[in-house]
């Protein structure tokens, strides 16, 4: 079946470093892919998003390009900041417009100023 | 973006007791809600799919007995754990999707309710 695999956390970076979060996935057909986030206290939220091969979602700095040859969804951000410290998922979803979604098993990421 | 609530966030209940959980759009209309399980450490694991005003959709290896879902109204779903035990003990998370057309990813997400099981 689909399978998503995120590298293992805890990751800690000081505050501009520069961020990679490496996502993996196994699926039939064509899925889209999802990075979520999750705030201390706070239910998951939607970060990125890419629906088809070399699209690249981006959102608040962060970009993930959709890599099929590589079957690769990894985050990146150029400069973090502290706020940015939170749980990150990422997250696929069959093709033909499956509502179901396959997690990742999430990387707690911290930001020291 | 939208709001999705989870109460209570904390449970802990004795050894056979039922706990119910709910879960609520608050800004929309829920049409499809999904339940999750959270084990430490690991990924979310997808418990069943409720559309409202139908029985739920339960993922294999899932017992329906066990964890009854209850989607009565567009801003209202319910899990209720009978007769937990201490192996039910988990982070319950609920997500839900408006009536749109297609699917966007767009799910909004609830806090998570810890259960606790003694």
């Amino acid at each position: 079946g689909d399978s998503v695999t995120q590298m293992e956390g805890p990751v800690t970076l000081s505050e501009e470093a520069f961020l990679t979060i490496n996502c993996t996935y196994t699926a039939t057909g064509y899925p889209s892919l999802f990075w979520y986030v999750q705030y201390p206290g706070e239910g998951l939220q939607l970060l990125l998003k890419a629906t088809k091969a070399d699209d690249k979602g981006s959102n608040k700095g962060f970009e993930a390009t959709y890599r099929k040859e590589t079957t690769s969804f990894h985050l990146e951000k150029g400069s973090v900041q502290v706020s940015d410290s939170a749980v990150y998922f990422c997250a696929l979803s069959g093709d033909q417009g499956a509502q179901k979604l396959v997690f990742g098993q999430g990387t707690r990421l911290t930001i020291n100023p | 973006g939208a709001v999705v609530s989870q109460h209570p966030s904390w449970v802990i209940c004795k050894s056979g007791t039922s706990v119910k959980i709910e879960c609520r759009s608050l800004d929309f209309q829920a049409t499809t809600m999904f339940w999750y399980r959270q084990f430490p450490k690991q990924s979310l694991m997808l418990m069943a799919t409720s559309n409202e005003g139908s029985k739920a959709t339960y993922e294999q290896g899932v017992e329906k007995d066990k964890f009854l879902i209850n989607h009565a109204s567009l801003t209202l779903s319910t899990l209720t754990v009978t007769s937990a035990h201490p192996e039910d003990s988990s982070f319950y998370i609920c997500s839900a999707r408006g009536g749109l057309v297609g699917f966007t990813g767009e799910l909004f997400f609830g806090e998570g309710s810890r259960l606790t099981v003694l």
